[in-house]
């Protein structure tokens, strides 16, 4: 079975500078899909950027982007230029390319506090 | 348009009652979903179902049953509510052939008193 460990259970950055959030996972596929979801205080999961395994290149997604070591199973997001609205808890999931076992499998999350 | 919707969005319940979270994706997907975050805001899967068909039942106890009339729809019914339910309770759906991301709905906090 799949996992994902998030080992940071909270980070905190000044608005404008950078922060990188830490993902690792385990799976013995060679292809599959991993994702970073943005849950605010309002509780709604949103999106923030998705990196398929089979491409060598980083995802980016304006001020987000992912630096994705496949060999190391290792997925963070960078967040650049960091603002208010992104102080949130962040979640790496990972989803199998497998039909039957179509699911995310999520880490245990990250609280992200952005200081004025 | 709300492209996951699902309703309530708070319900506060007496132990021992029985209630259903519905939930309506307008995405055109063919798979939906159930997560239960709980308390330590950790997200598990709990039912997947694809065009109405159940392919996906995580060790959930029998108290909690899906049920899936169209493949726009999935609603959860919970009988005999426990304490321990206690939890949010997330909608989601995606297309399970093309294996994009999942979107969620805005979550059913449920409180069990």
């Amino acid at each position: 079975a799949q996992t994902v460990t998030q080992s940071q259970p909270e980070m905190s950055v000044q608005e404008a500078e950078t922060v990188t959030l830490s993902c690792t996972y385990d799976t013995s596929e060679s292809d599959y899909y991993l994702f970073w979801y943005k849950q605010p205080p309002s509780r709604q999961m949103i999106l923030v950027i998705r990196q398929e395994a089979y491409k060598q290149q980083n995802a980016t997604e304006n001020r987000f982007s992912v630096n994705f070591q496949k060999a190391a199973k290792s997925f963070s997001l960078k967040i650049s230029d960091s603002q208010l609205g992104d102080a949130a808890m962040y979640f790496c999931a990972y989803r199998t390319t497998s039909r039957a076992n179509s699911k995310l499998t999520f880490g245990k999350g990250i609280t992200l506090s952005v200081r004025p | 348009d709300t492209a996951v919707s699902q309703t309530p969005k708070y319900l506060v319940t007496q132990m021992g009652n029985d209630k259903s979270i519905k939930c309506e994706q307008n995405l055109g997907h063919d798979t939906m979903y159930w997560y239960k975050q709980d308390s330590k805001k950790f997200l598990k899967i709990m039912f997947s179902y694809n065009n109405k068909e159940l392919i996906i039942n995580e060790t959930v106890p029998n108290r909690f049953s899906p049920k899936s009339p169209d493949k726009a729809h999935l609603n959860l019914h919970i009988n005999s509510l426990e304490l321990g339910d206690s939890a949010v309770y997330f909608c989601a759906s995606s297309y399970r052939q093309l294996n994009t991301e999942a979107f969620f709905g805005q979550g059913t906090r449920l409180t069990v008193v």
